[in-house]
C-alpha cells in the first residue's frame, strides 16, 4: 500500500472550514484514499474514502486531485468535538482478500473555541 | 443497529500469563480485524479473518492468535504477555470479500494493562 504524508499538526477556528491535506504520490490506480479520525480513548471512525472522483458526506468531503497523488479532507463547519487525530490511508480496494489498513501518525486538527 | 462491540473494556494481567479479547460485529458483516495501537502510534495490523479463515497477518509473533466464529465473532488470544503487549487492542469489521472497497468500522477497543 502506499504511504501518506499529513502535517503533523492542525488548528482551526470553530465554525470554519477544516482542510486537512494528506500527499500519497506513489498512490497505484487502483488504491482508494481512506480517512478515519481518533477521538482520544475511542476507536478510529470511518470518514470517507474516494478512488478518483471528489466525494461528500454528512460528515466531510474530500477532494482528490487529478493526478491522484495528493488529497484534502474538508470538515466544512469545524465543532470543539472535531478535534482529534485525522488518518489519512491509501489502500487497495479491489482484489485480494487482505484488508489491512496502514496507519501513520496522523494529523492532530485541534478546533479552538 | 449496534456497531462493533468489544469485550472488556479493560483488563489488567500480569506478565506470563494469557489473554482472551472478543468482538462481536456489525450485524452482515462477514470479515473481522485485529489492531493494537500502542500509546502515541496509529494502530498497526495483526490479524484479518473471513468466513472463519485467517487471510492476513501482521509483523506479530506466534504469541498473538486468533479465530472467528460461525456467527462472525471473533477472539483474540495472547499467551505469555510481556510488558509491551501493554496497548489498546481495537476491532474491525467489514462486509468482506465482494465488498472489499467498502470500509472497515471500528470498536472502541479492549485497553489491556500488564503489569
Amino acid at each position: 500500500d502506499a504511504k501518506t504524508t499529513q502535517p503533523t499538526s492542525m488548528d482551526c477556528a470553530e465554525g470554519r472550514a477544516a482542510n486537512l491535506p494528506c500527499n500519497h504520490s506513489t498512490i497505484s490506480g487502483n488504491e482508494y484514499v481512506y480517512w478515519y479520525r481518533q477521538i482520544h480513548s475511542q476507536g478510529p471512525q470511518y470518514i470517507i474514502h474516494g478512488l478518483k472522483n471528489n466525494e461528500t458526506n454528512e460528515m466531510a468531503s474530500l477532494i482528490i486531485t487529478e493526478d491522484r497523488k495528493s488529497s484534502t479532507l474538508i470538515l466544512p463547519h469545524a465543532t470543539l468535538r472535531d478535534t482529534a487525530v485525522y488518518y489519512c490511508i491509501v489502500r487497495v480496494g479491489s482484489g485480494g482478500s487482505n484488508y489491512k489498513l496502514t496507519f501513520g501518525k496522523g494529523t492532530l486538527l485541534t478546533v479552538n473555541p | 443497529d449496534a456497531g462493533v462491540t468489544q469485550s472488556p473494556t479493560h483488563l489488567i494481567k500480569t506478565r506470563g500469563q494469557h489473554v482472551t479479547l472478543r468482538c462481536s460485529p456489525i450485524s452482515g458483516h462477514k470479515s473481522v480485524s485485529w489492531y493494537q495501537q500502542v500509546l502515541g502510534q496509529g494502530p498497526q495490523f495483526i490479524f484479518q479473518y473471513y468466513e472463519k479463515e485467517e487471510r492476513g497477518r501482521g509483523n506479530f509473533p506466534d504469541r498473538f492468535s486468533a479465530r472467528q466464529f460461525p456467527n462472525y465473532s471473533s477472539e483474540l488470544n495472547v499467551n505469555a504477555l510481556l510488558l509491551g503487549d501493554s496497548a489498546l487492542y481495537l476491532c474491525a469489521s467489514s462486509l468482506g470479500q465482494g465488498y472489499s472497497n467498502q470500509p472497515q468500522h471500528f470498536g472502541d477497543g479492549t485497553r489491556l494493562s500488564i503489569l
